[in-house]
């Protein structure tokens, strides 16, 4: 099946600081997503976005699909943004799940 | 509109019982998805139900099933439990196929299960 990878594993910012969070996918997708786990364990929805790119205030993300690869933006960052951070793919056919990459830790401290 | 919801929030069970889960989708939505989250396996899918129709089943025992009502609403149930079941269990909700090009899939608060 697809693989995802996210990168890096781990990230400590101060307030105010920007980053780049990255996840490569082994084959080609129809649907990737990006999720932050808020500390009750819930995914919230960042960003639906298969290719090209979007930006939803301090947050933008960019897919290259033909490079099997997405990038996650995070500017101006603020502790409520600490979290994990998850990308998650599908390859389309009949699978009708999300392959889940291991996600980034996130810690913004003040 | 109100989003996915999963009950109970918590709850703790004995070796060798059993438990079920409930999740309501979001209105409108056909399909419901559910995942395992631990900490050694991060998120892993167990199933998916799309019209009361089972289409896709994960790699895990016979001892978790799942069923989908005609109003969406969806339970799972994972029977003589075991230590290793203690995980965050997830349900998700799509208005199309889940994973389809163009369906946002939204996930609800979680069900935390622990396994004493």
């Amino acid at each position: 099946g697809i693989q995802v990878e996210q990168s890096p594993p781990d990230l400590i910012l101060q307030e105010g600081a920007n980053s780049t969070l990255r996840c490569n996918f082994s084959d080609s997708v129809n649907n990737l997503q990006w999720f932050h786990q808020n500390p009750w364990g819930q995914l919230i929805n960042l960003f639906y976005i298969p290719s090209g790119t979007k930006q939803n205030g301090r947050l933008s993300a960019t897919t290259v699909a033909t490079e099997r690869y997405s990038l996650l933006y995070i500017s101006s960052s603020q502790t409520t943004d600490s979290g994990v951070y998850f990308c998650a793919v599908d390859s389309g056919g009949s699978n009708y799940k999300l392959t889940f990459g291991k996600g980034t830790l996130l810690t913004v401290n003040p | 509109k109100a989003g996915v919801t999963q009950t109970p929030r918590y709850l703790i069970k004995t070796r060798g019982q059993q438990v079920t889960l409930s999740c309501s989708p979001i209105s409108g939505h056909r399909s419901v998805s559910w995942y395992q989250q631990t900490p050694g396996q991060g998120l892993q899918f167990l199933f998916e139900y799309f019209s009361e129709t089972q289409r896709n089943k994960g790699n895990f025992p016979g001892r978790f099933s799942g069923r989908q009502f005609s109003n969406s609403r969806s339970e799972m149930n994972v029977s003589t439990l075991e230590l290793g079941d203690s995980a965050l269990y997830l349900c998700a909700s799509s208005f199309g196929s889940a994973g389809g090009s163009g369906n946002t899939i939204y996930f609800g608060e979680g069900s935390w299960l622990t396994v004493v």
